[in-house]
């Protein structure tokens, strides 16, 4: 069986200042790593995702996590944020199980940001 | 290239009523799987369709079912609805591969049951 923990369900951050977005997951097998985001009234879209290599991995509009196997975990972080950040961020898991991929999603963290 | 669509967008039932939920995957898409969203229980897994199999299902009660056409669409059942079953549902498709795929998702259904 697989796992995602997103421990904070919303986190408070002013505008410019950095934030970090924790996510745990637990595992038998090999996994894949993602982080969407969803804007309110709208569905999740992907933000970014580890598969392999580089174990830093980074998005468009500056957002980065990192996959910590050791730690089992692939925090999201973002040296500044911006109003337009505003929104909700699920990290989700993937592993090839018994013949087909699985995915897990965490539960939702919610960023908003305080101009 | 399409996305996913999910009708209807809004839905208000009344308590007792059953409703139907539609989701069209990406074209080419076999992978189908159903999410419930509140704001108290954050995003939760329903089922999962694949060539119009359940594969795997979350802990809901029997109230809640699916099904899966040929053409890879997909229809979820609530019968007997509780105020609690209010909530936005999320319908996502993926394709299916051997290493990690991106889940692409519906905008969709805002239920309400009053």
């Amino acid at each position: 069986a697989q796992s995602v923990t997103q421990l904070d369900s919303q986190v408070p951050v002013f505008e410019e200042a950095p934030v970090e977005l924790r996510c745990n997951y637990s595992s038998s097998v090999s996994v894949y790593l993602f982080w969407y985001v969803q804007y309110p009234n709208q569905g999740l879209q992907l933000l970014l995702k580890y598969l392999s290599g580089s174990t830093l991995v980074e998005s468009i509009n500056g957002f980065e996590a990192e996959f910590n196997k050791s730690q089992t975990s692939f925090h999201l972080r973002k040296p500044s944020v911006h109003i337009s950040d505003t929104a909700e961020y699920f990290c989700a898991v993937n592993s090839n199980s018994g013949g087909y991929q699985k995915v897990t999603f965490g539960t939702g963290t919610k960023l908003q940001v305080i101009p | 290239k399409a996305g996913v669509t999910q009708t209807p967008r809004y839905l208000i039932k009344t308590r007792g009523q059953q409703v139907t939920l539609s989701c069209s995957p990406i074209s080419g898409h076999r992978s189908v799987s159903w999410y419930q969203q509140t704001p108290g229980q954050g995003l939760q897994f329903l089922f999962e369709y694949f060539s119009e199999t359940q594969r795997n299902k979350g802990n809901f009660p029997g109230r809640f079912s699916g099904r899966q056409f040929s053409n890879s669409r997909s229809e979820m059942n609530v019968s007997t609805l509780e105020l609690g079953d209010s909530a936005l549902y999320l319908c996502a498709s993926t394709l299916e591969g051997s290493g990690g795929t991106e889940a692409f998702f519906g905008q969709g259904t805002r239920l309400t049951v009053v």
